[in-house]
């Protein structure tokens, strides 16, 4: 079993949908990080939590560290948040990478 | 600020070829990783250095080798390439302090270097 599982794996959703991607981590961290990835492109991060929430524009990030898991939201999705999504955990300075959440948005 | 610049971002090689990665950040960051990206895994960590002068084996570090002779610089090594170090590899850098501070731990990517081994 991976020590970080994200949910879905695919997902497909309508322009203007809210979307939720989930992570679940089997290991003690000091924070958890979302990162996107474009298509053929980098990677850049979105958030860096320890606890609580986070909000970015209609992004928005949360973690319960009680239960080990960790939900990304998109409010209002756009065609241009078409990208994967990508869980990581981290302990003191090692990072353990899901495999991912690839999400396409039509138009 | 460029952030974390990584070279040549696409390459083939032929099995036996070596090669370096190149991997240059200037936000003056302690840490610096390499990571392995192949289809539907995540990124796996080759080598990670803590600072200048100092390298540790990470998951995957076979066939690689890393030097760190300055903060900026972290070059990736690949010697004797075979078709299994085919993937996408990139470099990343973070800054950390044991004073704790809540900001430090940020992951900065680069684009990523697509290698090819035929």
């Amino acid at each position: 079993k991976n020590e970080v599982e994200q949910s879905p794996q695919n997902l497909t959703a309508q322009e203007g949908e809210f979307i939720t991607i989930n992570c679940s981590y089997s290991v003690g961290i000091s924070a958890l990080h979302w990162l996107q990835q474009h298509p053929g492109g980098g990677i850049v991060s979105l958030f860096m939590l320890s606890s609580g929430k986070k909000k970015h524009g209609r992004l928005i990030a949360t973690i319960n560290i009680q239960e080990k898991h960790s939900s990304l939201h998109i409010t209002a999705s756009h065609p241009r948040d078409s990208a994967v999504y990508i869980c990581a955990v981290r302990g003191t300075y090692k990072y353990i990478f899901g495999t991912g959440t690839r999400l396409k948005v039509l138009a | 600020n460029a952030g974390v610049t990584q070279t040549p971002k696409f390459r083939i090689l032929k099995i036996g070829q070596s090669m370096t990665l190149q991997c240059t950040q200037d936000m003056n960051h302690n840490y610096m990783y390499w990571y392995r990206q192949d289809p539907g895994m995540g990124l796996k960590l080759i080598y990670y250095s803590v600072g200048a002068g100092i390298t540790d084996k990470g998951e995957v570090p076979n066939g690689y080798n890393v030097s760190r002779s300055t903060t900026e610089d972290f070059p990736l090594r690949l010697e004797l390439a075979a078709p299994s170090q085919t993937s996408v590899y990139f470099c990343a850098s973070s800054y950390f302090t044991d004073r704790g501070y809540l900001n430090t731990g940020e992951l900065f990517f680069g684009e990523g270097s697509r290698l090819t081994v035929l």
